[in-house]
């Protein structure tokens, strides 16, 4: 099957300091990927849809300028919290869609970012 | 805009009990309806689709356009089979997720 890799899986960063996760499609390309934040105990929440080579789409509320998101190859996606702060703190998961049309999606084992 | 609500947090039953997981969502065009499964301490993974019509790990799951559900079944729970389950909707090229139940299954 296909397997999406995320790194780090987690993460403890200073406040006021970057984070870059990256998310990787191993065995397929990946034209679209999208990323969620998911707080305890609750479900996923869609903030980004990136496409290869083009700006991400934002959903509404998530800032541009504070998660930047970069999809510079079809088999690579990058989130970048920018001067982190302890609100940012959350689990952090990309998912990917082939590019041959199949609409399933591939999930990341998720990346847990805390911010102190 | 699409919607997808599942209306338990959380579903307790027995092991050899039936199971429903209930799935509703809202949406003006042709759904294309999925269930994932996280078990503890994995990944969300896919467990089947609507349109493929399949049973996995003995789930079914029907799309009822008039109701505008998906519900999730099992006719003899797992203790295995405890675990988060999300509804989603496809609608273009974006996946909704619902809130998620969680299922336990009790001994």
């Amino acid at each position: 099957g296909a397997v999406v890799s995320q790194h780090p899986s987690w993460v403890i960063c200073k406040s006021g300091t970057s984070v870059k996760i990256e998310c990787r499609s191993l065995d397929f390309q990946a034209t679209t990927m999208f990323w969620y934040r998911q707080f305890p105990k609750q479900s996923l929440m869609l903030m980004a849809t990136s496409n290869e080579g083009s700006k991400a789409t934002y959903e509404q509320g998530v800032e541009k300028d504070k998660f930047l998101i970069n999809h510079a190859s079809l088999t690579l996606s990058t989130l970048t919290v920018t001067s982190a702060h302890p609100e940012d703190s959350s689990f952090y998961i990309c998912s990917a869609k082939r590019e041959t049309g199949n609409t399933e999606a591939f999930f990341g084992q998720g990346t847990r970012l805390t911010v102190v | 805009a699409q919607r997808v609500t599942q209306p338990e947090k959380l579903l307790s039953v027995f092991k050899g009990a039936p199971v429903e997981l209930k799935c509703n969502y809202s949406y003006s065009g042709s759904p294309e309806l999925f269930w994932y499964v996280q078990y503890s301490r994995q990944r969300l993974q896919l467990l089947l689709r609507h349109i493929s019509r399949e049973s996995i790990k003995g789930f079914t799951a029907d799309l009822n356009k008039g109701e505008t559900s998906f519900h999730l079944k099992k006719p003899f729970a797992q203790e295995e089979d405890s675990a988060m389950y999300y509804c989603a909707l496809n609608a273009g090229n974006m996946l909704t997720f619902g809130g998620g139940t969680r299922l336990m299954v009790k001994p």
